[in-house]
């Protein structure tokens, strides 16, 4: 099946920890996002990248970094440096960044 | 900057019609979406209108662009349970801009 993943579905941090959420795609979509969506908001954008080995900033991008050394990969990490992490995080492709975006099924990350 | 807005709520009893308003600010959009999110899950792709188009029908759905006004519409066609939900609005800008700006997001609530 062709698609996006993420995982966790649940991820607990704690004071001062980094954690990394994963997404995976194998549509073979060259452009990756991540977004943070907090109740009853919209999505605001983190990081995209376009292309293997380039990534941009979002709108709100302290606190977190990406990488994106494989096509099919790009994860985010949480940074201690970010204060309210408490969000539900969503990932999406493109086959370009001018395309349609379509989404992974999201990861609750809860701060304990 | 770019502003997409949508109404909080919408409810509707089962087998009337729905219609979930939007109206953004960026007159360089190329495309705008309908997603659909259920309760802890991702966005779903519902459909989309290239801003060329004044209305688009698919199904149930029917898509109305006011571009004059900035206006999208989502009209639901006999509305049933399991079109409850939240629905976003989203646009893409002209080339240069590289994600999309959602609403807030309307939430559906259909009564049996």
């Amino acid at each position: 099946d062709g698609g996006i993943t993420q995982s966790p579905k649940y991820l607990f941090r704690k004071e001062g920890q980094n954690v990394t959420l994963s997404c995976e795609q194998n549509l073979n979509h060259d452009a990756m996002y991540w977004y943070r969506q907090d109740p009853g908001q919209g999505l605001r954008l983190i990081y995209y990248s376009q292309i293997v080995n380039d990534f941009q900033k979002g709108d709100i991008a302290e606190g977190y970094s990406v990488s994106r050394e494989k096509k099919e990969s790009f994860p985010l990490t949480v940074t201690s440096a970010q204060k309210n992490p408490t969000a539900f995080y969503l990932c999406a492709s493109s086959m370009t960044s001018k395309e349609t975006q379509y989404f992974g099924p999201g990861t609750r990350l809860l701060v304990l | 900057g770019e502003d997409v807005e949508q109404s909080l709520f919408l409810s509707v009893r089962e087998g009337d019609s729905s219609v979930i308003n939007c109206t953004y600010t960026d007159s360089s959009s190329t495309y705008l979406y309908w997603y659909k999110q259920e309760p802890g899950a991702g966005l779903q792709l519902l459909t989309y209108i290239f801003s060329n188009m004044d209305m688009k029908q698919d199904q149930r759905l029917t898509v109305l662009l006011n571009k004059k006004d900035k206006h999208l519409s989502l009209r639901i066609a006999d509305t049933q349970t399991g079109d409850s939900a939240i629905y976003f609005c989203a646009e893409s800008g002209y080339t240069g801009r590289r994600a999309l700006t959602f609403g807030s997001g309307t939430r559906l609530q259909v009564q049996p």
